[in-house]
């Protein structure tokens, strides 16, 4: 699975998006982007994923560019509770149980 | 729907010991993995199943074992715990494709 690199760390005022970035220069071409964030010491949440086409749902907005070798997950209204890590991953098509953990974004939420 | 159920929430062992982890979901979901995580460090995959009857391993196996005798539990067993194994467990399920993976509460083990 392609490796991906993100931010330590990132601030964001409350009520302002959060736009996280992650790259990932190496992905194939049958490689999803998928987004985790884990609240505290909770286990893993699923935000959102896609593979080549921007996503939209309730939670987040997934931007991929068109090479897809970056993306950025967009918060659009962060709260306090959505301080959080946010993991990117990419993993093959099908391939459900090898997810790739890096250290992954801490995004504090400020008042 | 009680999703993806852990026990126990947390756990002291002392070296050599041995223990299972269980993990239950019941979602009837076909694919089921077990991650554990160190401080300040992402999850990392221990082994995973793709049904009833199939295990395989992950990244880092050693020390670890793993049967699913049914879909519904995926138990982890520490043959003779050490220190390095202290960390926090995590369990996954999800249904087979491009679909997201439910994450257990995790298991919080220390090894003395």
């Amino acid at each position: 699975d392609a490796k991906t690199t993100q931010p330590p760390s990132m601030d964001c005022a409350e009520g302002r998006a959060a736009n996280l970035p992650c790259n990932h220069s190496t992905i194939s071409g049958n490689e999803y982007v998928y987004w985790y964030r884990q609240i505290h010491s909770q286990g893993p949440q699923y935000i959102i994923h896609g593979l080549k086409n921007n996503e939209t749902n309730e939670m987040a907005s997934l931007i991929i560019t068109e090479d897809r070798k970056s993306s950025t997950l967009i918060l659009p209204h962060a709260t306090l509770r959505d301080t959080a890590v946010y993991y990117c991953i990419v993993r093959v098509a099908n391939n459900n149980n090898d997810m790739r953990f890096g250290a992954g974004t801490r995004l504090t939420v400020k008042p | 729907n009680a999703g993806v159920t852990q026990t126990p929430k947390f756990q002291v062992l002392k070296t050599g010991q041995s223990m299972t982890l269980q993990c239950a979901q019941d979602m009837n979901h076909e694919y089921m993995s077990w991650y554990r995580q160190d401080p300040g460090m992402g999850l990392r995959l221990i082994h995973y199943s793709v049904g009833a009857g199939i295990t395989d391993q992950g990244e880092v196996p050693n020390g670890y074992n793993v049967s699913r005798s049914t879909t519904e539990d995926f138990p982890l067993r520490l043959l003779s715990a050490a220190p390095s194994q202290t960390s926090v467990y995590f369990c996954a399920s999800s249904l087979q494709g491009q679909t997201e993976a439910f994450f257990g509460q995790g298991t919080r083990l220390t090894v003395v």
